[in-house]
């Protein structure tokens, strides 16, 4: 079973909307959750890392939050533009191997003019 | 870009051919690791290294895969007689000394027909 569950599958909105992108998991002991953006036939690039320390997290239009007691974490993208059109992979890092990331399986979101 | 190369970048066999996947990380980065993606899906860890040495390999599917980075640089992925399951985006991530941030290369989109 998969460590980290992600929600929704798959959203569009329109240009200028927000979202929120919403994380799972049950990855323990926990280290750190990032989020990545992947482009269509690109790799995942970083948006925000956060410690368990940290409930907040921003990176322009992109704000992560994180409730370690929960373990959910959410992915909040601020006046949508269509460059924002992306799978949104939400990454746990912990457990046994500190270096092992377990992914999500992502939010595709589509931004349409 | 992120710092990592990989070739070939699509792969196209017949099943029971061995393929041999490269990847070039920027010289001097510590860690390297291979993930496996399919489609829709979240990366798939498969292996570790720590410079030369292979410190996890707990994610390669069977023994028909392995990998090697003999001069804790470039690193080989090699997949054995394969199968049309092993149809996927191969892909390489790097971190950098002393932080925890991966990054991943442009990935090799292996088909086996």
């Amino acid at each position: 079973k998969n460590q980290v569950e992600q929600s929704p599958q798959s959203l569009i909105i329109l240009e200028g909307k927000n979202c929120t992108l919403q994380c799972n998991y049950t990855v323990s002991p926990f280290s750190n959750l990032r989020w990545y953006k992947q482009d269509t036939g690109r790799g995942p690039v970083s948006l925000t890392i956060m410690t368990f320390s940290e409930n907040t997290k921003s990176n322009g239009r992109y704000t992560a939050t994180l409730d370690a007691d929960t373990k959910q974490s959410s992915l909040h993208i601020t006046a949508s533009q269509l460059s924002d059109s992306a799978s949104y992979i939400c990454v746990v890092s912990g457990g046994s191997n500190d270096y092992k990331l377990s992914f999500g399986a992502g939010t595709t979101v589509t931004v349409r003019a | 870009g992120a710092g990592v190369s990989q070739s070939p970048r699509y792969k196209v066999t017949k099943r029971g051919q061995d393929v041999a996947l490269r990847c070039d990380p920027i010289s001097g980065h510590v860690s390297l690791y291979w993930y496996r993606q399919a489609l829709g899906q979240g990366p798939e860890f498969l292996t570790y290294f720590n410079y030369e040495a292979q410190q996890d390999k707990s994610g390669l599917p069977n023994d028909r895969f392995s990998a090697e980075r003999p001069e804790g640089s470039i690193s080989t992925l090699t997949i054995q007689r394969t199968e049309q399951r092993d149809s996927a985006m191969y892909r390489c991530a790097r971190t950098e000394a002393g932080l925890n941030e991966q990054f991943f290369g442009p990935g090799t989109r292996l088909t086996v027909l």
